[in-house]
C-alpha cells in the first residue's frame, strides 16, 4: 500500500519557538494532503485541508497565521506551529489523497509535540 | 457528511469475532461506509469500505444493512493486536474529507 511518513517523529521545543512538520507522500502523488491534531484520549480533529500550489483551507477555529501549511509540491505538505504553546501539545498527523479514482486516504504516522 | 454513532467501547475474547456496529441513519444514497483503526500513538490505518453490498477483505468484514442505516464491522478471529480504537466514517465515495468521530475502543483479551 502507499506509505506516507512524517518528520520529525517527536518533538520537544520550548515555548514560544516554531517547529516544523513535514509530511511526505513516498510512492505515489498527492493532490490533496490533510492536517488533523488530536489530543489524549479524544479523536483526530481536522485542521486543515491543503492543495498542491494553493492555500490551505483551515477548519472553523483554526488559526492560520498560527499554523501555516505549505503543500509546494505533490509529494511534500509542511506544517509549522508558529509562536507554540504547551497548549499546542498534541499528536499532528497527516494524510495524503492520491485523486480521482481513489477511495482511500493514507495516513501519516503521527508527530508527537510537546511544548515545555 | 452523515453523522455516525458507534459505542464507545467493546471487549473481545482473543480468537473469538468482534463484531463492531455503526449507526448511521442520515446516510445518503452516494455515501460511502468507511472504517478506520488507529493503534495507540500511531497514525489511522484503513480497514474496508462499502457501498451497499457486503464487502470482504482480508482484515476484516463489513455487513451493510438493506435500508444502510447500519453496519458491523466483523473481525473474523480477533488477535491481542486488533486493540484499538476503530472508526466508522461515512462520506462521499471520492470526496476528500475525512471526519472522525469518536469510535470504538475494542480491547481484545486473552
Amino acid at each position: 500500500g502507499a506509505v506516507v511518513s512524517q518528520h520529525p517523529s517527536r518533538v520537544i521545543c520550548k515555548s514560544g519557538t516554531s517547529v516544523k512538520i513535514e509530511c511526505r507522500s513516498l510512492d505515489f502523488q498527492a493532490t490533496t494532503m490533510f492536517w488533523y491534531r488530536q489530543f489524549p484520549k479524544k479523536s483526530l480533529m481536522l485542521m486543515a485541508t491543503s492543495n498542491e500550489g494553493s492555500k490551505a483551507t483551515y477548519e472553523q477555529g483554526v488559526e492560520k497565521d498560527k499554523f501555516l501549511i505549505n503543500h509546494a509540491s505533490l509529494t511534500l505538505s509542511t506544517l509549522t506551529v508558529t509562536s507554540a504553546h504547551p497548549e499546542d501539545s498534541s499528536f499532528y498527523i497527516c494524510s495524503a489523497y492520491p485523486g480521482t479514482n481513489s477511495y482511500e486516504q493514507y495516513f501519516g504516522p503521527g508527530t508527537r509535540l510537546t511544548v515545555t | 457528511d452523515a453523522k455516525t454513532t458507534q459505542p464507545p467501547s467493546m471487549d473481545c475474547a482473543e480468537g473469538r469475532a468482534a463484531n463492531l456496529p455503526c449507526n448511521h441513519s442520515t446516510i445518503s444514497g452516494n455515501e460511502y461506509v468507511y472504517w478506520y483503526r488507529q493503534i495507540h500513538s500511531q497514525g489511522p490505518q484503513y480497514i474496508i469500505h462499502g457501498l451497499k453490498n457486503n464487502e470482504t477483505n482480508e482484515m476484516a468484514s463489513l455487513i451493510i444493512t438493506e435500508d444502510r442505516k447500519s453496519s458491523t464491522l466483523i473481525l473474523p478471529h480477533a488477535t491481542l493486536r486488533d486493540t484499538a480504537v476503530y472508526y466508522c466514517i461515512v462520506r462521499v465515495g471520492n470526496n476528500n474529507d475525512m471526519r472522525f468521530g469518536a469510535g470504538t475502543r475494542l480491547t481484545v483479551k486473552p
